[in-house]
């Protein structure tokens, strides 16, 4: 099956700056790729998306890159806020089943004012 | 508000002893979920349902059971749950596109 791999397991940053979650898939034929935000106690939420037909998508401060060739693909924060101060996970889903969902293992991002 | 919710919140049990966590989403999605949490493990997929009365397995299966006779809800059963099974469990709706809705979770806790 697929393999997700996410780097950094935590990241600190200052107020202000950028921030950059990386993730690597195995399964060439995975097409879809969301972000998910997860604050403590509640569940993952979905921040942004992309689809292996687009190479970048953006949302405010929020952008997602997508390197088909590489199979991998990037969360890309700026101008962090404290309450960008969550755990943030990537996912993939297989060419093989598009109803089976492969996660990384997790960024906890800490934003310090 | 769509949403997605799940019960209980907390459970703490005993080896062996079934339990059911149950799992509700007012958005009509045909596609629904289970997973689970652990620490560096990210979510693993237990297991989902396509529509009412198809299930399949997910990455991590042993040890559950699910059913899908509404299309609103989805619950996980634990049979005869095992410490191994201490976890935070998540149910999962899927609308257009495969956007993904997270219930709140449900913290599990096997002795």
């Amino acid at each position: 099956g697929e393999n997700v791999e996410q780097h950094p397991s935590t990241l600190s940053v200052q107020e202000g700056d950028s921030a950059v979650i990386k993730c690597t898939y195995s399964d060439s034929a995975s097409n879809y790729f969301p972000w998910y935000k997860q604050e403590l106690g509640k569940g993952p939420q979905l921040i942004i998306d992309i689809r292996s037909n687009v190479g970048e998508k953006k949302d405010q401060r929020i952008a997602v890159t997508l390197n088909k060739t590489a199979k991998h693909f990037s969360l890309h924060i700026t101008e962090t806020q404290p309450e960008d101060s969550a755990v943030y996970f990537c996912a993939a889903t297989p060419g093989s089943n598009f109803n089976k969902f492969y996660f990384g293992s997790g960024t906890k991002l800490n934003v310090k004012p | 508000e769509a949403q997605v919710t799940q019960n209980p919140r907390y459970l703490i049990t005993v080896t062996g002893k079934k339990l059911t966590v149950t799992c509700s989403q007012n958005m009509n999605h045909e596609y629904m979920s289970w997973y689970r949490q652990d620490p560096g493990l990210g979510l693993r997929q237990i297991y989902y349902s396509m529509n009412v009365e198809v299930t399949d397995k997910g990455d991590v299966p042993e040890g559950y059971k699910v059913s899908r006779k509404e299309k609103r809800n989805f619950p996980l059963i634990l049979e005869s749950p095992s410490p191994n099974q201490t976890s935070l469990y998540f149910c999962a709706s899927t609308g257009v596109g495969l956007r993904q809705y997270f219930g709140p979770g449900t913290r599990l806790t096997v002795t």
